[in-house]
């Protein structure tokens, strides 16, 4: 079982919904990335949480702690928003030292 | 944010040869760099961390004689794949991580390995 669940695996919505992607962890961490992963595989660091709320734009990112779980949200959704979002977990232990645990990833399409 | 680069974006070799990534940052030292590796479809993987100046730390199952690991300077690491497979065909990203940026790494933008 991946020590990190994200949900939905796939989402497709239209241009200027609200979206929402989902990201549960299993284990201690210290800190958690939401990461944007375009089609050519270059990988872009949203955010970092390690409590919370970060608002970037029209990116808001949320983690609760206690319940292990984190969310991503995209306000005013646009087609170029179209992209993988991947949760990623620094834990305190597996995954190397300092290394990530990443989520399978949100392949997420707007569609104008 | 700090920007990190890979080169090359994409290589095709033939199996048997060995290819040489490099991942820097330009505008920062990184203390310490990681490298991932992401098959089609597939999660991004841990595959080792390396610190400025001594051996890298390898993810179990990643095999340290053949994916060697260089981070010679505070802002080059280089991977090389040796004796390359056509399973060892993916996509090879790196990161990295400087001194008083916490927990945060930047992402290079990755490389393409296709071994015929």
């Amino acid at each position: 079982k991946n020590e990190v669940e994200q949900s939905p695996q796939n989402l497709t919505a239209q241009e200027g919904e609200f979206i929402t992607i989902n990201c549960s962890y299993s284990v201690g961490i210290s800190a958690l990335h939401w990461l944007q992963q375009h089609p050519g595989g270059g990988i872009v660091s949203l955010f970092m949480l390690s409590s919370g709320k970060k608002k970037h734009g029209r990116l808001i990112a949320t983690i609760n702690i206690q319940e292990k779980h984190s969310s991503l949200h995209i306000t005013a959704s646009h087609p170029r928003d179209s992209a993988v979002y991947i949760c990623a977990v620094l834990a305190y232990s597996g995954g190397g030292a300092d290394g990530l645990t990443f989520g399978k990833g949100t392949h997420l399409i707007i569609q104008p | 944010g700090a920007v990190v680069s890979q080169h090359p974006s994409r290589v095709i070799c033939k199996s048997g040869t060995s290819v040489k990534i490099e991942c820097r940052s330009l505008d920062f030292q990184a203390t310490t760099m990681f490298w991932y590796r992401q098959f089609p479809k597939q999660s991004l993987m841990l595959m080792a961390t390396s610190n400025e100046g001594s051996k890298a730390t390898y993810e179990q199952g990643v095999e340290k004689d053949k994916f060697l690991i260089n981070h010679a300077s505070l802002t080059l690491s280089t991977l090389t794949v040796t004796s390359a497979h056509p399973e060892d065909s993916s996509f090879y990203i790196c990161s990295a991580r400087g001194v008083g940026q916490g927990s945060e790494q930047f992402f290079g933008p990755g490389t393409r390995l296709t071994v015929l």
